[in-house]
């Protein structure tokens, strides 16, 4: 599986927005990037995913690197229902597993 | 909105006995998963399921392990003989598109 890095832990404060950072040097041609959270004591969460180009839906924004080695998640307001340990991976689209790492502890402050 | 739900949302076992964890994908969805985490570690993968036949499995999947299709809505993760390792949040998945999770069954091997 193609690898992943991102910050262990981010801070940000409520109402604002939040901006997390993934590297994917390796990436191939085919990998999707998808970013999933998982809130505590609860299975992981779909945010959002994409190829190539900069993707927005109701959660988040993801804004692709033109090289594709690096993307953001963007949480354009944070709640404190925000506050969740994010995962940047790849998925190649033959490839049918998700490859959890550590993911990027995000806390909010009130 | 469609959601994958799971049962039980917790389970008790003694050692060596065996365990049937359900799940309800989302009902258009043709591809479906397990994974675990373990207490503090990362989310793991352990099969995926596509056509009433295991597409992909991981090292963790062994013989004691098995996943079934009874019925057009059900699919169980079946463990044979627990072990105390076993011991993990287990979490379903369904993918049309995008793999949408369920929010576990904690597994306790007492």
């Amino acid at each position: 599986d193609a690898k992943t890095t991102q910050p262990n832990s981010m801070e940000s404060n409520e109402e604002e927005p939040v901006h997390l950072p993934c590297n994917h040097s390796t990436i191939s041609g085919t990998d999707y990037i998808h970013w999933y959270r998982q809130l505590p004591s609860q299975g992981p969460e779909y945010v959002i995913h994409g190829l190539t180009s900069n993707v927005n839906n109701r959660m988040a924004s993801l804004a692709i690197a033109e090289d594709r080695k690096s993307s953001t998640l963007i949480l354009h307001r944070a709640t404190l229902r925000d506050a969740a340990v994010y995962y940047c991976i790849l998925r190649d689209c033959g490839n049918n597993r998700l490859a959890f790492g550590k993911g990027n502890q995000v806390v909010v402050i009130p | 909105e469609p959601e994958v739900t799971q049962t039980p949302s917790h389970q008790v076992t003694q050692m060596g006995q065996e365990v049937i964890l359900r799940c309800v994908p989302i009902s258009n969805h043709l591809y479906f998963y397990w994974y675990r985490q373990i207490l503090g570690q990362k989310v793991e993968f352990l099969v995926s399921f596509y056509n009433n036949e295991i597409s992909e499995k991981s090292e963790i999947f062994d013989d004691q392990f098995s996943v079934e299709r009874p019925d057009g809505s059900n699919f169980t993760l079946k463990i044979r003989s627990t072990k105390l390792e076993d011991s993990a949040m287990y979490f379903c998945a369904s993918r049309e598109k995008t793999q949408y999770f369920g929010p576990g069954t904690r597994l306790l091997v007492l």
